[in-house]
Formats: C-alpha cells, sequence, structure tokens
C-alpha cells in the first residue's frame, strides 16, 4: 500500500523567506507526483504536476523536484507572501489510478 | 471555464435520512473520484469511477453509493447506515495521461 508522509505537518515562517516542504512516499513505482494548495473549508487547487519521467516543475515563485528513487519530492516557494498562507498537499498516482495524499504542510506566513 | 462543480456547499442530514451530494465536470474527463476530508485524517477515497456505467469501492465505501449514468455527473448518496457522515467532501475529476486531478470546491455535511 502506498503511503505519503509530509513533513513538517505545520510551519510559521516571517515574509520573504523561502518555504521547504517535504513529501516521501514509499513505493516509487508512481506515474506522477502532484502538489496542491487548499485553503480553509475549500477545495484543492493544483500547483505543479511532476511526471515520473521529469526531475522537476516551475511555476512563477513555486518550484517542485521529484526523486522517484529514493521516493522524495520538494515544494519550494521562493520569497513567501502571507497570500501563500494555506495547507499544502502532496499526492501520488500509483496502481490502478490510484491517489494517495499526505495529510499535508499547513503553512502560515507572518507579515 | 471548463471545472467541476459541486452542489450544494453546505449540506445538513438529519439522523436516518439519506442526502445526494452533486458532481458535474465540463472537462470531458473519463475518471471521476469522491473523497472524504476530516481534520488530522487527510483525504479518503470512498468510491471512484473510470468510466460510465462503471464504479469502484475505495476505502472507505461503507455507508455510501454512487451512480455514474453519463460522464458528467457522479453524484454521491450517504445513507442512513454511514454512522459518522459530517465530513468535508471533494469530488475530482482526471483525464488521460498526464493531466493530473482536478477538485471541485467541496460540500460540507452536518449532521444534526
Amino acid at each position: 500500500k502506498q503511503e505519503v508522509t509530509q513533513i513538517p505537518a505545520a510551519l510559521s515562517v516571517p515574509e520573504g523567506e523561502n518555504l521547504v516542504l517535504n513529501c516521501s512516499f514509499t513505493d516509487s513505482a508512481i506515474y506522477n507526483l502532484q502538489w496542491f494548495r487548499q485553503d480553509p473549508g475549500k477545495g484543492l487547487t493544483s500547483l505543479l504536476l511532476i511526471q515520473s519521467s521529469q526531475r522537476e516543475q516551475t511555476s512563477g515563485r513555486l518550484n517542485a523536484s521529484l526523486d522517484k528513487s529514493s521516493g522524495r519530492s520538494t515544494l519550494y516557494i521562493a520569497a513567501s507572501q502571507p497570500g501563500d498562507s494555506a495547507t499544502y498537499l502532496c499526492a501520488v498516482l500509483y496502481g490502478n489510478n490510484r491517489l494517495a495524499f499526505g495529510k499535508g504542510n499547513q503553512v502560515v506566513v507572518i507579515p | 471555464d471548463g471545472g467541476i462543480t459541486q452542489s450544494p456547499k453546505y449540506l445538513f442530514r438529519k439522523e436516518g435520512q439519506n442526502v445526494t451530494l452533486s458532481c458535474e465536470q465540463n472537462l470531458n474527463h473519463d475518471a471521476m473520484y469522491w473523497y472524504r476530508q476530516d481534520p488530522g485524517q487527510g483525504l479518503r477515497l470512498i468510491y471512484y469511477s473510470q468510466i460510465v456505467n462503471d464504479f469502484q469501492k475505495g476505502d472507505i465505501a461503507e455507508g455510501y453509493s454512487v451512480s455514474r449514468e453519463k460522464k458528467e455527473s457522479f453524484p454521491l448518496t450517504v445513507t442512513s447506515a454511514q454512522k459518522n457522515p459530517t465530513a468535508f467532501y471533494l469530488c475530482a475529476s482526471s483525464g488521460q495521461g498526464e493531466y493530473g486531478y482536478t477538485f471541485g470546491s467541496g460540500t460540507r455535511l452536518t449532521v444534526v
């Protein structure tokens, strides 16, 4: 069974600092890995999708890396802003098109 | 704009009632999914459907039922057999290959 772990569960950073969020998964046989953002009481918004053959994806201030062999992904958010405060979820697609989620990194950016 | 629409946003259920949550997508995606989200537990898969008229149980299907009569629609019924239905329910869809998952905005169900 695929298990996804996100560390740390919660963190606070001063505005302007870079954010580093970690995700690990137990089974390296994945099709892709997706990072989502969730605001309180809202649905999930897709941030970045990394195919299993890729090493990283970038969108604006966001960069996500994937090391499939070690079962790890890292999401970097450069120059954090208060608007980046949210929960970030990592999910891997594996097996019969199943998606396994981590429990999320709850981020607070302090102005 | 293409996307997933979930309704209602808030739903209240009395003990012993069945309620149905709506999920509609206009992304032409083949696969659709229902997840339940509880605080501290992450997202758990209830049911999924990869094609019309076919669906499979996820990890926590007991007390729930679904149908997939149209490609665009995947309603979830929370039956009276579900003993702890208060949660945030999320619907998602995915296309073939590399497109990832798209989520709706969720329905918050509360038992009163």
